[in-house]
């Protein structure tokens, strides 16, 4: 079945340096690659996507870049601020059973220090 | 508009115990799941609904059974609650196809068997 391995498990920054979680994936059919943010309490909000036919996605200070020949794809946040601070999760698409599911990474912890 | 409401927060069951974790959306979507989330596992699927009166299993299906009466809600059962279910788990919701929209995960619910 699809794994989805995610690196580093946590992560320490200094306030304005830049951040980087990568994935990797076993699928080679897997073709949309979500990011969720989680803060203290809450459930999971999607950040960004990239699907497969893209290999670069950018929103403001977070970036997501795919590469389908390796299988992995990676988060970047520059100029990362304290409210940066929360576990980071990526994804990938599998379709099994009639339908496309998404399996997780464990997750990276952030830490963004003032 | 709420988005994916979970009740309760917290819970602590006694083995053997049963109880049913609520979950309501108000977004009309079609697609609903539920997920738990444990410590360096990431998000793992339990069961899934693709719409009124129609679910199915996921990775981890054991010892839970869903119904989905209703569009808006989707509510998860544990018929004879066990140590191993400890965990947090998470309703989400998305419009047809989670992998064209993402989801929309719930705040969750914490949950200790004892």
């Amino acid at each position: 079945g699809e794994n989805v391995e995610q690196h580093p498990s946590t992560l320490s920054v200094q306030e304005g340096d830049s951040a980087v979680i990568k994935c990797t994936y076993s699928d080679s059919a897997s073709n949309y690659f979500p990011w969720y943010k989680q803060e203290l309490g809450k459930g999971p909000q999607l950040i960004i996507d990239i699907r497969s036919n893209v290999g670069e996605k950018k929103d403001q200070r977070i970036a997501v870049t795919l590469n389908k020949t390796a299988k992995h794809f990676s988060l970047h946040i520059t100029e990362t601020q304290p409210e940066d601070s929360a576990v980071y999760f990526c994804a990938a698409s599998w379709f099994s059973g009639g339908y496309n599911k998404l399996i997780f990474g464990a997750g990276t912890r952030l830490a963004v220090h003032p | 508009n709420a988005g994916v409401t979970q009740t309760p927060k917290f819970q602590v069951l006694k083995t053997g115990q049963s109880m049913t974790l609520q979950c309501a959306q108000d977004m009309n979507h079609e697609y609903m799941s539920w997920y738990r989330q444990d410590p360096g596992m990431g998000l793992r699927l339990i069961h899934y609904s693709v719409g009124a009166g129609i679910t199915d299993q996921g990775e981890v299906p054991n010892g839970y059974n869903v119904s989905r009466s209703t569009t808006e809600d989707f509510p998860l059962r544990l018929l004879s609650a066990a140590p191993s279910q400890t965990s947090v788990y998470f309703c989400a919701s998305s419009r047809r196809d989670p992998h064209l929209y993402g989801y929309t995960f719930g705040s969750g619910t914490r949950l200790t068997v004892v």
